[in-house]
């Protein structure tokens, strides 16, 4: 267990619906990213968060967005939601700003699209 | 942006046996290499990481060697065992507070018995 946790486990929705998966990261740690994992993409970088503000953006869709909040937990907003949006989305932490260091990964949540 | 390679994608080993994974990159500016591994259904874990002033590190039966003038690093299993058959990610990182963590496609490692 990593001390990062990821609400919901799973998540099945419908093409151009909106959702948001939610993360708490390990106590003591004030950067939160965000991947997502496609079979055929491996881990992806989307965006990352340091106590409060944002730090470094990968390729993050428009349709998408993130915030993190006063208690440091993180949240990420999917909309207009297409088949190619089912993945794996992991969520990560780390007590530095920097992506050069150990960063703790969540469970994931599996969002199926159909 | 970071480009970063991983080859082979998959790797079947007999079990005893060692393992290579190798991984190019593309931005020289890049001076940390972590290794995740991912076993099925489980979250990405750090095993080992290397930083560029070392060329070198070990950890019990992981070693990552790092060649800075090529541009690519290696994650080496010795005596793999059944419980290394996992996924297998290379990333690249610059320092820098917009740094960004880019992986590789990930090598799927099977030890066979």
């Amino acid at each position: 267990d990593s001390g990062v946790t990821q609400t919901p486990k799973h998540l099945i929705t419908a093409t151009g619906q909106r959702v948001t998966l939610r993360c708490s990261p390990r106590s003591g740690d004030l950067s939160v990213y965000w991947y997502q994992q496609s079979l055929d993409q491996g881990l992806q970088f989307l965006i990352q968060y340091y106590n409060g503000e944002e730090r470094a953006k990968g390729n993050i869709l428009e349709r998408f967005s993130a915030q993190q909040f006063p208690d440091l937990h993180s949240e990420l907003n999917l909309s207009s939601l297409e088949l190619g949006d089912s993945a794996l989305y992991f969520c990560a932490s780390s007590p530095r700003d920097t992506q050069t260091y150990e960063q703790y990964f969540g469970p994931g949540t599996r969002l199926t699209v159909t | 942006g970071e480009n970063v390679e991983q080859h082979p994608s998959t790797l079947s080993v007999q079990e005893g046996d060692s393992a290579v994974i190798k991984c190019t990159y593309s931005d020289s500016a890049s001076n940390y290499f972590p290794w995740y591994k991912q076993e099925l259904g489980k979250r990405p874990q750090l095993i080992i990481d290397i930083r560029s002033n070392v060329g070198e590190k070990k950890d019990q039966r992981i070693a990552v060697t790092l060649n800075k003038t090529a541009k690519h690093f290696s994650l080496h299993i010795t005596e793999t065992q059944p419980e290394d058959s996992a996924v297998y990610f290379c990333a690249a990182s610059r320092t820098g507070t917009a740094s960004k963590l880019t992986f590789g496609t990930g090598t799927r490692l099977q030890v066979t018995l």
